[in-house]
């Protein structure tokens, strides 16, 4: 399978603050995605983002698919930010099993 | 569209109990995951459905877990007989697979612990 590695595992912030969270695959990935897992185990997909950039409000992501990274920016961020952030690939067949990485806890704090 | 719908929301049980997890994906999705998360071992995919047929069900994790999708609108994961390594949260998620896939959207979760 697909080898994801999302960077930094840990994350705490000042409210205001800004972040750079990385995904990197070790593979190809196509259909790339983006999820939020909030602190009541909710998971909300952010970003549907197979290359290029999108932004919503506070928080954008850049995928560059042919050197296999994501990035998810979070701008001013606020202490419901807080959560496990996730990106998933899959290998683009057109039944695609997305591979998961482990996560990044981000904790911002008022 | 109310989401991914799973019910129960919690689930305890005693270790040799039949557990049964149901999912309602959101409709017009054509695809069907079942996922299981812990802290030890993340979100791992258990198995996944395509227009009802089931496509990869390597991560089933033995004989004792299976899954069920009888129609578009209905899942079931089965754990006969449950066991407390099973406790975790199992997710179902769904989304429109055609031919390029797209968005992938989880119900709330079921929380299993087996006693």
């Amino acid at each position: 399978g697909i080898q994801v590695e999302q960077s930094p595992p840990d994350l705490i912030l000042q409210e205001g603050a800004n972040s750079t969270l990385r995904c990197n695959f070790s593979d190809s990935v196509n259909n790339l995605q983006w999820f939020h897992q909030n602190p009541w185990g909710q998971l909300i997909n952010l970003f549907y983002i197979p290359s290029g950039t999108k932004q919503n409000g506070r928080l954008s992501a850049t995928t560059v698919a042919t050197e296999r990274y994501s990035l998810l920016y979070i701008s001013s961020s606020q202490t419901t930010d807080s959560g496990v952030y996730f990106c998933a690939g899959d290998r683009g067949s057109t039944l695609g099993r997305l591979y998961f990485g482990r996560g990044t806890q981000l904790t911002v704090w008022p | 569209d109310a989401g991914v719908i799973q019910s129960p929301r919690h689930e305890v049980t005693e270790m040799g109990q039949e557990v049964t997890l149901r999912c309602k994906p959101i409709s017009g999705h054509n695809s069907l995951f079942w996922y299981r998360q812990t802290m030890m071992r993340g979100l791992e995919l258990l198995i996944y459905f395509n227009n009802n047929v089931p496509i990869d069900d390597s991560g089933m994790p033995e004989d004792r877990f299976s899954a069920k999708m009888p129609n578009a609108s209905f899942s079931t994961l089965k754990i006969q007989p449950s066991e407390p390594r099973d406790s975790a949260v199992y997710f179902c998620a769904s989304r429109m697979d055609r031919g390029l896939n797209e968005k992938l959207f989880f119900g709330s979760g079921t929380q299993l612990s087996v006693l």
